[in-house]
Formats: C-alpha cells, sequence, structure tokens
C-alpha cells in the first residue's frame, strides 16, 4: 500500500527566507506525487505534480519539488517566503492504475512572520 | 475559470435530521470525489464515481451515508440519520480522466462545513 509521510506539522519562516516542507513516500510501484496547498476555509489547490517525467517539478506561485527516488523524497521548496504563503500544505500519493485514489499525508501547517 | 461548486457552504443541523450535499463537477470531467476533513482523521476519500458510476465507496459508513450522480452536472452526499460524529468539512473534487492509467489532477470545491448539534 502507498503512504505518505510529512515530517514537519509545523514550519515557521520569516518572509524572503526559503521554505522547506519536508514529504517522505512509501509505494510499491511508480507513484504519482502531488502537492496541494490549503488557505484558511477554502478548498485545496494544486501546487504541482509529479508523474514519472521530470524528477524536478516546478509548480504555481514560485513552488517547486523534486522527486529522489533513492531517497523516497518529495521535498517541497521555494526560495522566497511571501506572507500570502501561509497555509497548510499536503503532500499527495497515488498509483498509476487508473484508480485515481489519492492519498493524504498529514498536512504541514507553513507560517510566515515579517 | 472552471470551478467545481458545492452547496451549501455551511450546514447547522441536528442531530437525527437529514442533510444532503450538493456538488457540480466541472464540466467535462468525468471523476467526481466525495472527501471528508476533521482535525482528528485528515483528508478521507468517502466516495468516487466514474462517469456517474459509483467504484468505490468503501470509506463511507454504509448505513448512514449514501452517494449519488443524478446526472453529470450533479453529485450528492447525504446522511439520514446524521450524528454529532459527522461533524467536518465534506468536499467535492472532479478530475478529466486520464488514459493510459496516470492519476490525474484533481479540482476540488471549497466545502461544506457540516456541524450537527
Amino acid at each position: 500500500a502507498q503512504s505518505v509521510t510529512q515530517l514537519d506539522s509545523h514550519v515557521s519562516v520569516s518572509e524572503g527566507t526559503p521554505v522547506l516542507l519536508r514529504c517522505n513516500y512509501s509505494s510499491s510501484y511508480s507513484p504519482s506525487l502531488f502537492w496541494y496547498v490549503q488557505h484558511p476555509n477554502k478548498g485545496l489547490q494544486l501546487l504541482l505534480k509529479y508523474t514519472s517525467a521530470a524528477t524536478l517539478v516546478k509548480g504555481i506561485n514560485g513552488f517547486e519539488a523534486e522527486f529522489k527516488k533513492s531517497e523516497t523524497s518529495f521535498h517541497l521548496t521555494k526560495p522566497s517566503a511571501h506572507m500570502s504563503d501561509a497555509a497548510e500544505y499536503f503532500c499527495v500519493v497515488s498509483l498509476n492504475t487508473g484508480f485515481q485514489k489519492l492519498v493524504f499525508g498529514t498536512g504541514t501547517r507553513l507560517l510566515v512572520s515579517p | 475559470d472552471a470551478r467545481v461548486t458545492q452547496t451549501p457552504r455551511d450546514k447547522v443541523t441536528e442531530m437525527g435530521q437529514e442533510v444532503t450535499m450538493r456538488c457540480q463537477p466541472i464540466l467535462g470531467h468525468n471523476t467526481v470525489f466525495w472527501y471528508r476533513q476533521t482535525m482528528m482523521q485528515g483528508l478521507e476519500l468517502l466516495a468516487y464515481f466514474r462517469n456517474r458510476a459509483p467504484l468505490d465507496d468503501s470509506g463511507m459508513p454504509k448505513d448512514r451515508f449514501s452517494a449519488e450522480m443524478p446526472d453529470a452536472t450533479l453529485a450528492t452526499l447525504k446522511i439520514q440519520p446524521s450524528e454529532p460524529r459527522d461533524s467536518a468539512v465534506y468536499f467535492c473534487a472532479s478530475g478529466p480522466g486520464v488514459a493510459g492509467g496516470l492519476t490525474d489532477t484533481q479540482y476540488f470545491g471549497p466545502g461544506t462545513r457540516l456541524t450537527v448539534l
């Protein structure tokens, strides 16, 4: 079975400093991996996804993630945090079996201070 | 800008009452999902439809929950009778469906916040 582990429940950064949100996955097969963001009282929005093409994936709002098979990781990064980045971030894994089932991590809350 | 819409956005009801939540998927999408989000359990998949047919509802309590797609533009999630433990945010998502087995992107609605007193 596939699963994801988000290593930090909360991450605090200052505006203008780099962001690193960590995610490790477990999957018996070649997975698809996603990062979704959820702003307070909003639905989830896709940031980026990996589907076995390029291992470095660029998403919206300056975020990117690198798929590292040897480390079973898919960490999310951004060079410079903005106040508007404060939100909950979910790492998500899915098997490419056509079944379309997503397995969500527990989420990391990003806090950005001025 | 195509979006998934959900109604109502907020619902407060008393234990034992029937609750119906509605979702309009993005036009042309052929997969629809219902999720429940709580602090304790996080995001859980309740049901999954493809081309209006239910493919998986193993995450849904069968005795009180039911999910249907009367037509391609409407998905419903009903709880009867509702209980306080059903209090959560319920999200609907839709996807375009991708041939070849790759998992496609799911587009989420804004959610229905349900409170059962």
